[in-house]
């Protein structure tokens, strides 16, 4: 079966471009959440969604991050314009029971802003 | 954001070792989750436990519940190299959001 996937898995970008994550779900999950892990900060939700309606995103940092999901199986989160301290990797994770229980993580997105 | 209090920060150990590493909250929690993050890859679900006393296995992996609910702990016995990664819980509380713990970072020597 298939995990979360998600792209690109590393993207180093200048200062002030446009970066877009994005992730597949689990087929079949019907929430969806976005972490990012630092060392300092460790894993934070920055958003998720729950039958693709944002239901949180009082982790979101600030207006430069945003967050859609269109249909069920395909999320994006864009940082616009990029700053070097959101270098971090992004997690998107799924869930099919609606809450917390079980939460399957992809592989994460690498992300360096120089 | 909010964290759960994991501890120890960091262990290194001799291949065949028993592991224990704990987590503490303030608040009481309904579940608790424990995750092993490899390098370069995403946390994966190890145990999930969802009643308070209970205590569940997977292989040489043991978890428990706390009574008082705000404690969760995690043994692994007789460690392999292929155990080493970073192990984090999670907890589950009255507003239903997943917190997650400052991780473990396990070495385990040859």
């Amino acid at each position: 079966d298939a995990g979360v996937i998600q792209s690109p898995r590393h993207e180093v970008t200048e200062m002030g471009q446009e970066v877009t994550l994005r992730c597949k779900p689990i087929s079949g999950h019907n929430s969806l959440f976005w972490y990012r892990q630092t060392m300092m900060r460790g894993l934070e939700l920055l958003i998720y969604f729950n039958n693709n309606v944002p239901i949180d995103d009082s982790g979101m940092p600030e207006d430069r991050f945003s967050a859609k999901m269109p249909n069920a199986s395909f999320s994006t989160l864009k940082i616009q314009p990029s700053e070097p301290r959101d270098s971090a990797v992004y997690f998107c994770a799924s869930s099919s029971s609606g809450g917390w229980d079980t939460i399957y993580f992809g592989e994460g997105s690498w992300l360096t802003v120089v | 954001g909010q964290q759960l209090n994991q501890s120890p920060q960091s262990m290194f150990i001799q291949e065949g070792e028993d592991v224990s590493m704990n987590c503490t909250s303030s608040s009481i929690f309904n579940t608790w989750l424990w995750y092993k993050q490899d390098p370069g890859e995403g946390p994966v679900l190890l145990i999930a436990l969802y009643k308070a006393g209970e205590l569940t296995s997977n292989g040489r992996l043991t978890a428990q519940f706390g009574i008082t609910r705000k404690d969760s702990f995690l043994n692994i016995s007789a460690s392999i190299p292929s155990d080493v990664g970073i192990y984090f819980c999670a907890g589950r509380g009255a507003t239903n959001k997943l917190i997650f713990g400052t991780g473990t970072l396990l070495a385990v020597q040859p």
